[in-house]
């Protein structure tokens, strides 16, 4: 069955480091999603992408953080320079269309970022 | 504004009961979602439920809508221990269809073998 991958599932980072994680969405989708976790926390929307640009983006989702789809399978979320408060679970989202929204989002295992 | 909000928080019982959970948000959706994560690992994805929709099943899963009262209830049948988790529902209420999802808070199931 098809899947949502990403990687790394561990990251550690000292403040103030860029840092890149990646996902592998499920082939055929076309609305791709950024959400994150801190730890005890409920899961907050970050930004969506669709047609190789952002479509909406949270407060959260300020000029520290980038997204990109630099080839046909990946979709990458950036953080320029890692605050300790970023410090959270990452998650990566994809979905088949988006015309009525009638179609459930399919996540990945997430990516654990530790700000030191 | 809030949405997606669970309660009970937490919830705990044996094995061969069934659980009950429940979701209130504010606006109008497109569509309510229910994922369950376990602990410090990934969502999954359980069921979906369109605006239009007012109960849906899948396996032991019971969803409910009440567009009306905003509310939604997420019933799991005949518990298993495997069930423990925290569930969440997530609402999809975006005007441009760009389909973010908004999470609550969450409610921790324990099933007690």
């Amino acid at each position: 069955e098809p899947e949502v991958t990403q990687t790394p599932s561990h990251q550690v980072t000292q403040m103030g480091q860029e840092v890149i994680l990646r996902c592998v969405p499920i082939s055929n989708h076309l609305y791709f999603y950024w959400y994150r976790q801190i730890l005890g926390q409920k899961v907050e929307f970050l930004v969506s992408f669709y047609n190789n640009e952002i479509s909406e983006k949270s407060e959260i989702f300020d000029d520290q953080f980038s997204v990109e789809r630099p080839d046909g399978s990946n979709f990458t979320l950036k953080i320029r320079s890692t605050k300790l408060e970023d410090s959270a679970m990452y998650f990566c989202a994809s979905k088949v269309w988006g015309t009525l929204s009638y179609n459930e989002q399919f996540f990945g295992p997430g990516t654990r970022l530790t700000v030191l | 504004s809030q949405q997606g909000e669970e309660d009970p928080q937490a919830l705990s019982i044996q094995e061969g009961e069934n659980a009950t959970m429940n979701c209130s948000y504010k606006t109008s959706i497109n569509n309510l979602q229910w994922y369950r994560q376990n602990s410090g690992r990934g969502l999954v994805h359980l069921i979906l439920i369109r605006s239009n929709e007012r109960e849906k099943h899948s396996g032991r899963l019971r969803v409910t809508l009440d567009t009306s009262k905003k509310s939604s209830s997420l019933l799991i049948t005949a518990s298993r221990a495997a069930d423990t988790a925290s569930y969440f529902c997530a609402t999809d209420q975006s005007s441009g269809n760009t389909g973010k999802l908004i999470f609550g808070q969450g409610t921790t199931l324990q099933v007690k073998p």
